[in-house]
Formats: structure tokens, sequence, C-alpha cells
């Protein structure tokens, strides 16, 4: 059971290049997340999804997810910009019927 | 939707000191609020986490109090050792807002030895 994974750890991209950042989740939950993590400005969510086939969006550009299966929820940066440079973090709540929820470890993505 | 507002932004405290967190919270309707710790490098983890229906919880040196009324709550971390230097994050869900956490803006805490 490894819980939430994402890859890559790290990436470099160029203003204007695309991307897609991977979070998959074995705990077989409904609900997943993205935040981003600034410094100073704690996590902020940017898009949700409460099950497969469905997504919410918190902020209004930049990204696009899908939610195809239960199990992943890639986010893509259509046409990055260097206000994307941050920490990506994808989270699902566990299986404990609780809210607390898992983080994956990150990605770091710089835009030049 | 809700806002959660977190400090200090940094404290510093001697080993063996106790260390007090506080967060606002702005919609009433709040009833789940957890406390996230995140060394460095490291993804945040989950610590403690309090429901609207109970005003303190404890878990060996650390505490959360919640004060409904004052929609304010607090992480309360006694005898201070340097390995629970990180970044402090709180949160909250509300009730219609099913699995999605509003965070406040995280506390640098540093214990020096």
């Amino acid at each position: 059971n490894a819980g939430v994974t994402q890859t890559p750890k790290f990436h470099i991209l160029k203003t204007g290049q695309s991307m897609t950042l991977q979070c998959a989740q074995d705990m077989n939950h409904g609900y997943m997340s993205w935040y981003r993590q600034d410094p100073g400005m704690g996590l902020r969510l940017i898009y949700y999804s409460a099950a497969a086939g469905t997504t919410d969006k918190e902020v209004p550009n930049g990204y696009n997810v899908s939610r195809l299966n239960t199990e992943d929820f890639p986010l893509r940066l259509v046409s990055a910009a260097p206000s994307q440079t941050s920490v990506y973090l994808c989270a699902s709540p566990g299986t404990s019927g609780r809210n607390e929820q898992f983080f994956g470890p990150g990605t770091r993505l710089t835009v030049l | 939707g809700e806002n959660v507002e977190q400090h200090p932004s940094t404290l510093s405290v001697q080993e063996g000191d106790s260390a007090v967190i506080k967060c606002t919270y702005s919609d009433s309707a709040s009833n789940y609020f957890p406390w996230y710790k995140q060394e460095l490098g490291k993804r945040p983890q989950l610590i403690i986490d309090i429901r609207s229906n109970v005003g303190e919880k404890k878990d060996q040196r650390i505490a959360v109090t919640l004060n409904k009324t004052a929609k304010h709550f607090s992480l309360h971390i006694t005898e201070t050792q340097p390995e629970d230097s990180a970044v402090y994050f709180c949160a909250a869900i509300g009730e219609t807002s099913g699995s999605r956490l509003t965070f406040g803006e995280g506390t640098q805490l540093t214990v020096n030895p």
C-alpha cells in the first residue's frame, strides 16, 4: 500500500511549454485533490475531484485535470508561466472514514 | 468560502518550553480541524485533529483546543524538543465542502537546544 505517489519529483520548464504532473493513489478513495505550496502562503487548492469522471477547479486558469479512473489524477500545465513555479502536492483521504488527507511527496516545478 | 488565518508565522522557543499556534476560521459551518506537520523537504503529515463537537483533544505532548463561539482553534506543544522543529499548518473543512481543506499560511517552529 503506497498511499499517494507523484512523479516527477523535480522538473524545469521553459515559459510556454506544457507538462503533466502525475498522481496516483491505491487507497481506492473517490476524492483526490491538487494543492500548490508557496513560501508564506500555505497550501492552496487548485483542483479537486470527488469521484472518477468528475472534476472541479478552484483557480481560474493555467491548469487542467482529468479523472478517467479512481487511481489517477494528472494535473496538466497547458502553457507554463513563471508564476506557476511551485511545489505541487496531490492528496487523497484514507480509508479510515475520517477527513484526514494523505499527501504525495510533491513535485517541485520551476518555470523559467 | 472558508478563510483560515494562522499566527504567528514564525515561532522560536527553547527546548523544554511550550509552543502555541493559533488559527481562526470564517465559516461557522466548519466542523473538522486538522493540524499538519511538515519537516523540511517532506510532505505534510497529520499530527492531530479535532471535530466541532469536542472542545479539546490531547495526544501525548500535543493538544488542540477549539472555541466554536469565537471560531478559533489552537495547537499546544509542551516540553518541546528539537525534532519538533518544522512548519505547522492548521486547516478547516466545512460541512458542505466535502473533503476540501482550507489551510492556514503555516508557522515555522524552531526549537533551540
